[in-house]
């Protein structure tokens, strides 16, 4: 089984600083994906950053990057810049990948940590 | 191009009541998850379609059903509400593998009385 965990349930960072929101996980496959989810009070699940494991290189989205250790099994998002329209709960996910035709495309979710930007 | 739509916004239903949930794709997405989200148990995979197949389940009781239609829109059907069954439902679509991600609608909160 796979397990995600999130050991920050909040934080909080000042406007225009750099934050990072901690994940690791549990999982004996080598093929699979991680993701970073936001979820605003508008409840709407967000697509933050994906990382393929089979790549060396983090991935990188604007202002959000992360630092994927695979050996340790960890998966950081940092936030340069935090602006207001930060302030969500973030998920951190796992998915395995698959052979075609048998399917477990399905998230593993870690239980979120809540993140207050400042004004 | 329109997003993940799920209907009802809001629902509130009586325990021993039933209740169906809809989610409308982005066209062109063929996947259709579900998921359960409440504040004690966090994000929980209920299902997910693909071309009107179920390809796979969580672990759930089997109150819990769903359907998907040709045109890759989602039901989901809860029977026998109980009270634990009070939660924020999301639906999610994507291509053929969620690889990419996939895109969220804005979930249906039920509430049981």
């Amino acid at each position: 089984a796979q397990t995600v965990t999130q050991s920050q349930p909040e934080m909080s960072v000042q406007e225009a600083e750099t934050v990072t929101l901690s994940c690791t996980y549990d999982t004996s496959e080598n093929n699979y994906y991680l993701f970073w989810y936001k979820q605003p009070p508008s409840r709407q699940m967000i697509l933050v950053i994906r990382q393929e494991a089979y790549k060396q290189q983090n991935a990188t989205e604007n202002r959000f990057s992360v630092n994927f250790q695979k050996a340790a099994k960890s998966f950081s998002l940092k936030i340069s810049d935090s602006q207001l329209g930060d302030t969500a709960m973030y998920f951190c996910a796992f998915m395995k990948l698959t052979p075609y035709g048998y399917n477990f495309n399905k998230f593993y979710f870690g239980s979120g940590t809540k993140l207050n930007v400042k004004p | 191009k329109a997003g993940v739509t799920q209907t009802p916004r809001y629902l509130i239903k009586t325990r021993g009541q039933q209740v169906t949930l809809s989610c409308s794709p982005i066209s062109g997405h063929r996947s259709v998850s579900w998921y359960q989200q409440t504040p004690g148990q966090g994000l929980q995979f209920l299902f997910e379609y693909f071309s009107e197949t179920q390809r796979n389940k969580g672990n759930f009781p089997g109150r819990f059903s769903g359907r998907q239609f040709s045109n890759s829109r989602s039901e989901m059907n809860v029977s026998t509400l109980e009270l634990g069954d009070s939660a924020l439902y999301l639906c999610a679509s994507s291509w053929e593998t969620g690889t990419h991600g996939y895109t969220f609608g804005s979930g249906t909160r039920l509430t049981v009385v």
